[in-house]
């Protein structure tokens, strides 16, 4: 069956980095987008970002633009979210997500999230 | 960016009865293709969202019939035909057609 798994989450201090993993199994993972989409304690979705099939283009959130980056690995079938200069409310569990489609339509299909605390 | 708001925020409902759920967005989310990007989505306690409908009423695989989808343009409509225990939760609708992506609020569904 289709399956994400995230890995990488933590405790991190203020203006550090960490980096996200998302293993994917159970599907063609170089025929679909990818997203990353966080959820602080408590409160909404907010969509974080998205990569092609091919990792030919990628988008991003204002709010993670020019310290988070999205990569994949299609030969391992692996997502990856590079974060960095983290602060406080970077805090949140991160899921990733497919896309129905090869670049961005919608996700269809979340993983379980892991848990990213920035805090002194 | 693209605001996405839910009506109401919270519902209970009393099992067999009917539930709906609004979501109104700020900008048109027909495409030139000829789609309409709004997705549902619910996240039960405890879990990560899992798409319900997609294109606003095309149901995602395992999806029971209960659920249906409809509208157009910036008016949405998520529908429960009879509400079941299992279906307590929050609903999002979150709109693809532009970059950030966005959700609603959120909607909590309880059971009376």
């Amino acid at each position: 069956q289709v399956q994400l798994v995230e890995s990488g989450g933590g405790v991190v201090q203020p203006g550090r980095s960490l980096r996200l993993s998302c293993a994917a199994s159970g599907f063609p993972f170089g025929s679909h987008g990818m997203h990353w989409v966080r959820q602080a304690p408590g409160k909404g979705l907010e969509w974080v970002a998205v990569i092609w099939y091919d990792g030919s283009n990628e988008n991003y959130a204002d709010s993670v633009k020019g310290r988070f980056t999205i990569s994949r690995d299609n030969s391992e079938n692996t997502l990856f979210l590079q974060m960095n200069s983290l602060r406080a409310e970077d805090t949140a569990v991160y899921y990733c997500a497919r896309d129905l489609a090869v670049t961005e339509d919608g996700l269809d299909v979340w993983g379980q999230g892991t848990t990213v605390t920035v805090s002194s | 960016d693209i605001v996405m708001t839910q009506t109401p925020l919270s519902l209970s409902v009393t099992p067999g009865q009917p539930a709906s759920i609004s979501c109104k967005s700020s900008q048109s989310l027909l495409h030139s293709d000829g789609k309409t990007y709004l997705f549902w989505y619910l996240q039960k306690s405890g879990q990560p969202p899992h798409l319900l409908i997609y294109e606003v009423f095309n149901r995602f695989s395992g999806v029971p019939d209960r659920f249906s989808g409809s509208g157009s343009g910036t008016d949405f409509t998520l529908k429960i035909s009879r509400v079941e225990a299992e279906d307590v939760g929050l609903y999002y609708c979150m709109q693809s057609i532009q970059f950030p992506f966005t959700f609603g609020p959120g909607t909590k569904v309880d059971i009376k």
